[in-house]
């Protein structure tokens, strides 16, 4: 159980394109929603929290507008990346956790490799 | 600014033996969790200890908690080659309700 899935697990784009990452959760309903970015050899780091049904949270120096998430059902979040450029290419992992449960229990997805030209 | 720092960053070791990974962390938690990550691929959760815990053991996996000290170690004992990967504590603040990744810990294990 509590199985979280991404696709596309890769892409490459050409510079200035969009690209849509999906995250979901196969086997139980995501109350919230967490997008990480990792760097080759790096961390992970958090770049926004989404809940079902209202507007992401984005932690301090993403841009939203770039980086745009949509969590429209309890098992579906997007992220796309607009206008993409060379510096975007990197490793978004997406994960998920049930919060009338508890947010410190989060089930990743298997990331998705982006690389734009 | 992240939370964890890990030391080693990176360690190599012999098959069979043992190995220990650290991490520190800045500011009170809830609870710390380490992950395991293979080569461009997602993450698998080890274990969680509650920060009233002073440690935890799953399989060959022993896990402590100082919170006077704030830091944690992973211990793998009996090493495989399978076990290699990168490692990352992670903490969780309740008031944040968010992990905080550590910086990892890439492990080798050799034949």
């Amino acid at each position: 159980g509590a199985v979280v899935s991404q696709h596309p697990s890769r892409v490459i784009c050409k510079s200035g394109t969009s690209v849509k990452i999906e995250c979901r959760s196969l086997d139980f309903q995501a109350t919230t929603m967490f997008w990480y970015r990792q760097f080759p050899k790096q961390s992970l780091m958090l770049m926004a929290t989404s809940n079902e049904g209202s507007k992401a949270t984005y932690e301090q120096g993403v841009e939203k507008d770039k980086f745009l998430i949509n969590h429209a059902s309890l098992t579906l979040s997007t992220l796309t990346v607009t206008s993409a450029h060379p510096e975007d290419s990197s490793f978004y992992i997406c994960s998920a956790s049930v919060a009338f449960v508890s947010t410190d229990t989060q089930y990743f997805g298997p990331g998705t490799r982006l690389t734009v030209l | 600014s992240q939370q964890g720092e890990e030391d080693p960053q990176a360690l190599s070791i012999q098959e069979g033996e043992n190995a220990t990974m650290n991490c520190s962390y800045k500011t009170s938690i809830n609870n710390l969790q380490w992950y395991r990550q293979n080569s461009g691929r997602g993450l698998v959760h080890l274990i969680l200890i509650r920060s009233n815990e002073r440690e935890k053991h799953s399989g060959r996996l022993r896990v402590t908690l100082d919170t006077s000290k704030k830091s944690s170690s992973l211990l793998i004992t009996a090493s495989r080659a399978a076990d290699t990967a990168s490692y990352f504590c992670a903490v969780y603040t309740g008031t944040a309700s968010k992990l905080t990744f550590g910086t990892g810990t890439r492990l080798q294990v050799m034949l």
